[in-house]
């Protein structure tokens, strides 16, 4: 089993960024796959995108194409998301999922990091 | 994309009966299916992939069949930890991975 330890709760602005991170623990790093999915409030999980950092690709859903970036630091073992141009909607708690064989399956997940948007 | 509907939204059961829960995908995902349970205030846990086989820890009380557009988690006997929200995924046609509404599977 892999563990995943994300950073903490972040307040932002209407329009600005946030970058959070996920460190794993265990196994080998560069082998798995790494997913960001985040849920608000008593809704259900939405997929925002992930990398493989054996290949160095990323994939993202088409809704957040253009304001999200994934990226892995294979030294550190650590996974980050950033979003721009926040939005009251983007409020969410945001969560890591760890995958293996080029899957992106949830076998091990962080506890979560809140994101809340307000101003 | 691959639109997964999950039915019913809620499934009251008593301790002890059976559950079972379904997942449809607007195409076919093969057997690229997984199942999640969720707890409030914690993270979905991994119970099935590959539509039929469980994750590792996961009690043989839960399984899952079906294959392209139809599946099926069914728990045999309830327990009480067992209540939670229960999540359907497929992981064969990204971007983006899809996920199920959920179903709130109650007492």
């Amino acid at each position: 089993q892999v563990q995943l330890v994300q950073s903490g709760a972040e307040v932002k602005k209407p329009g600005s960024s946030v970058k959070v991170s996920c460190k794993a623990s265990g196994g080998t790093f560069s082998s798995y796959t790494f997913a960001w999915v985040r849920q608000t409030p008593g809704q259900g999980l939405e997929w925002i995108g992930g990398i493989i950092p054996i290949f160095g690709t990323t994939d993202y859903a088409p809704k957040f194409q253009d304001r999200v970036t994934v990226t892995a630091d294979q030294s550190t073992g650590t996974a980050y998301i950033e979003l721009t141009g926040l939005r009251s909607d983007d409020s969410a708690v945001y969560f890591c999922a760890r995958g293996a064989s080029g899957r992106y399956l949830g076998e091990d997940w962080g506890q979560g990091t809140l994101v809340t948007v307000s101003s | 994309e691959t639109v997964m509907t999950q039915s019913p939204a809620t499934l009251s059961v008593s301790p002890g009966e059976r559950a079972t829960l379904s997942c449809r995908a607007s195409q076919t995902v093969s057997i690229n299916l997984a199942w999640y349970q969720q707890k409030p205030g914690q993270a979905p846990r991994l119970l099935i992939y590959g539509a039929s086989t469980r994750a590792t820890g996961i009690p043989a009380r839960f399984s899952g069949s079906g294959f392209g557009t139809d599946f099926t988690l069914t728990i045999s006997s309830l327990q009480s930890e067992d209540f939670a929200v229960y999540y359907c995924q497929q992981y064969n046609d990204w971007p983006p991975i899809t996920f199920g509404q959920g179903t709130r599977l109650e007492i």
